[in-house]
């Protein structure tokens, strides 16, 4: 099993473009979802899915649109890039067949910049 | 989702038990406690998950009073490869709940 992979591992944009995050995961996970953590800080949750075809905001929406096609993939879409998108993305994923919901598994994390 | 809280940062020597404290006054009755490591550029990895009591894996162990409103992550013999931020998370074990709150965790430092 590869886990859940991203790409790019890094990007740099100019402010105004648009990029595609892309995330997969080969665990057949019903649950994934997207953070951002800034320099000193936390994750914060960006978008979340439950199943392929549902999809919710977390806590830092704006600025980003997800969908959820397939159960093994999750693209976050950043519509038109802001410096305040300078982060590194973390995808993640979990089942809730494990009965322990809070066991994600994250991915290796995509450094962005915009600028 | 029950609140936490975590010193922002431990310094420890090489070998030295290291110990990391969680408040969680208002834990639910269903809620678990959940432990993440996170090294420099990586995502975060679970560590240890536990109810009440004392949980223990090859990597870890938790201490979980009788009251729930605390818990303490106990790293035995501590190397400079544990140097990482270690977040505390309380929450509801299968769907019962879609959001996780990663605070800005503690930050162990290993000194050789």
């Amino acid at each position: 099993n590869a886990g859940v992979t991203q790409t790019p591992k890094f990007q740099v944009l100019k402010t105004g473009q648009s990029m595609t995050l892309q995330c997969a995961q080969d665990m057949n996970h019903e649950y994934m979802s997207w953070y951002r953590q800034d320099p000193g800080m936390g994750l914060r949750l960006i978008h979340y899915s439950v199943g392929a075809g549902i999809t919710d905001q977390g806590e830092v929406p704006n600025g980003y649109n997800v969908s959820r096609s397939t159960t093994e993939d999750f693209p976050l879409r950043l519509l038109s890039a802001a410096p305040s998108q300078t982060s590194v993305y973390f995808c993640a994923s979990s089942s809730f067949r494990t009965g322990s919901f809070n066991e994600q598994f994250f991915g290796p994390g995509t450094r962005l910049t915009v600028l | 989702l029950a609140k936490t809280t975590q010193p922002i940062s431990m310094d420890s020597y090489e070998g030295q038990e290291v110990n990391i404290t969680c408040s969680h006054n208002n834990i639910a009755t269903n809620d678990y406690i959940t432990w993440y490591q996170q090294f420099p550029s990586q995502g975060p990895r679970f560590i240890i998950q536990g109810y009440k009591t004392k949980v223990t894996n090859e990597v870890a162990s938790l201490f979980i009073p009788a009251d729930r409103k605390s818990s303490t992550l106990s790293l035995p013999r501590v190397s400079l490869s544990d140097t990482a931020v270690y977040y505390c998370l309380v929450g509801p074990p299968g769907a019962g709940s879609y959001q996780l709150t990663f605070g800005k965790g503690t930050k162990l430092s290993v000194i050789p």
